[in-house]
């Protein structure tokens, strides 16, 4: 069964960073693409950043452009967003979902962007 | 970047009845492999979204009261007969070109 498990959210200031974790298990996590989707509140879907296997590509939105890095460990089984200089329109639920499209999604974790 | 818009943004549906939702496309999203990146999601209140149709028309792990149609720069998700379970916001989604991008989602409710 697929299992994807976020971590890493919380609140933290404007101008601050924070690091995104997402667990994956039972699947072969280097053979898929992996993207991070978030979902301000009360709003509708986002997609952020996409992760080829092997890192074969890399995008992001222009939103997060210059600010967001995506890395993924396929020895760890774990994708990771890195999060500089944030917003307070960076304030969401980041979710991590499997393959493209997005099959399966973990639960996600909430971001807060505020003093 | 490509926009997706959803019609009707919210619709209210009689058990048993039927349910359509439109998704139209500023530009063509067919890839060069052949396919068309053309999915449908549904999320219920305080849920992550869940995939239900992907390319157009395959149907991942849901009942065939729901089938996708269309191609191009429009497609359709169709609901034979809605059940309770079925209420929440649904989007299409592509992800033929980057950046993908999703519809403004269509909340859909019980009369």
């Amino acid at each position: 069964e697929v299992h994807l498990v976020e971590s890493g959210g919380g609140l933290v200031k404007p101008g601050g960073s924070l690091r995104l974790s997402c667990a994956a298990s039972g699947f072969r996590f280097r053979s898929y693409s992996m993207t991070w989707i978030r979902q301000a509140p009360g709003k509708g879907l986002e997609w952020i950043s996409s992760i080829g296997s092997g890192s074969s590509y890399i995008y992001y939105a222009e939103s997060v452009k210059d600010r967001f890095l995506i890395s993924r460990d396929d020895a760890q089984n774990s994708l990771y967003l890195q999060m500089n200089s944030l917003r307070a329109e960076d304030t969401a639920v980041y979710y991590c979902a499997k393959s493209r499209p997005p099959d399966y999604w973990g639960q996600g974790t909430l971001v807060t962007v505020s003093s | 970047d490509i926009e997706l818009t959803q019609t009707p943004l919210s619709s209210r549906v009689t058990l048993g009845q039927p349910a359509s939702i439109s998704c139209r496309s500023s530009q063509s999203l067919a890839h060069s492999d052949g396919n068309t990146y053309l999915s449908w999601l549904h999320q219920r209140p305080g849920q992550p979204p869940r995939l239900l149709v992907y390319k157009i028309s395959n149907r991942f792990g849901v009942p065939d009261r729901f089938s996708g149609s269309g191609g191009g720069t429009d497609f359709t998700l169709n609901i034979s007969r809605v059940e309770a379970e079925d209420v929440g916001v649904y989007y299409c989604m592509q992800s033929t070109h980057f950046p993908h991008t999703f519809g403004q989602g269509t909340k859909l409710e019980i009369k």
